[in-house]
């Protein structure tokens, strides 16, 4: 069975420019999540997608940060402005359910977003 | 304070040695307890749950300490392939939304 995947595995981009990383979820998982981990600091959570709605987006840090995940499938995460602390690795990750209990979370190989 | 505590290390230890890592989480209403590896570039993988009556996974065994709001997760007999970064993660609530540690790295040498 294939894993999350994650395109690209490498973004640099200079400030001021739009990026948009893109995750496929494990064939179908209804949970999709977003996370980042900036440079020495931890992976912090971003954003969950329940199919195609947002459950929780109580992680995105600012307006220049959008998410979408229509159809349910795949889901983007856009970042427009780029800014210079938006530099990190972006992670997303997927698990089976919509129940109340937890289930495993499988993380793509993430995005490695350098902005310069 | 933080909300999820870990000793960064590194632990640098050889073969064969046992290793304990810590971790303390604020939240007492914190409900479920995971410890995750991570290689490194490489992406979080779940080791194991973390169980209030402790768990046990071959070489691995984790425990939970909700007094004292502290999850520990022990590595017997090391091995080469055991080094990695260890993270911590605590999910609070009904949102079941995880809280990671910084990790704790781990090197085992011949």
């Amino acid at each position: 069975e294939a894993g999350v995947t994650q395109f690209p595995s490498h973004s640099v981009i200079e400030k001021g420019q739009t990026v948009t990383l893109r995750c496929d979820p494990i064939s179908g998982h209804d949970n999709l999540y977003w996370y980042r981990r900036v440079m020495g600091k931890e992976i912090k959570f971003l954003l969950h997608f329940v199919k195609e709605s947002k459950q929780d987006e109580s992680g995105m840090p600012n307006n220049r940060f959008l998410a979408e995940r229509t159809g349910g499938t795949y889901s983007t995460l856009k970042v427009q402005p780029a800014e210079l602390e938006d530099s990190g690795v972006y992670f997303c990750a997927s698990s089976p359910r919509t129940s109340e209990s937890t289930d495993t979370q499988y993380f793509g190989p993430g995005t490695r977003l350098t902005v310069l | 304070r933080k909300e999820v505590e870990q000793d960064p290390g590194p632990f640098n230890v050889p073969e064969g040695a046992t290793v304990a890592f810590n971790c303390t989480y604020s939240n007492s209403a914190s409900q479920s307890f995971f410890w995750y590896r991570q290689d490194c570039r490489k992406e979080p993988k779940l080791l194991m749950s973390v169980y209030s009556s402790g768990n046990e996974d071959g070489r691995f065994t984790a425990q939970l300490n909700r007094a004292s709001q502290y999850i520990s997760l022990l590595i017997r007999d090391s091995k080469l392939s055991d080094s990695a970064t260890y993270l911590c993660v605590v999910e609070t609530g009904g949102s079941y939304i995880p809280t990671f540690g910084r990790g704790t790295s781990l090197i085992v040498h011949p």
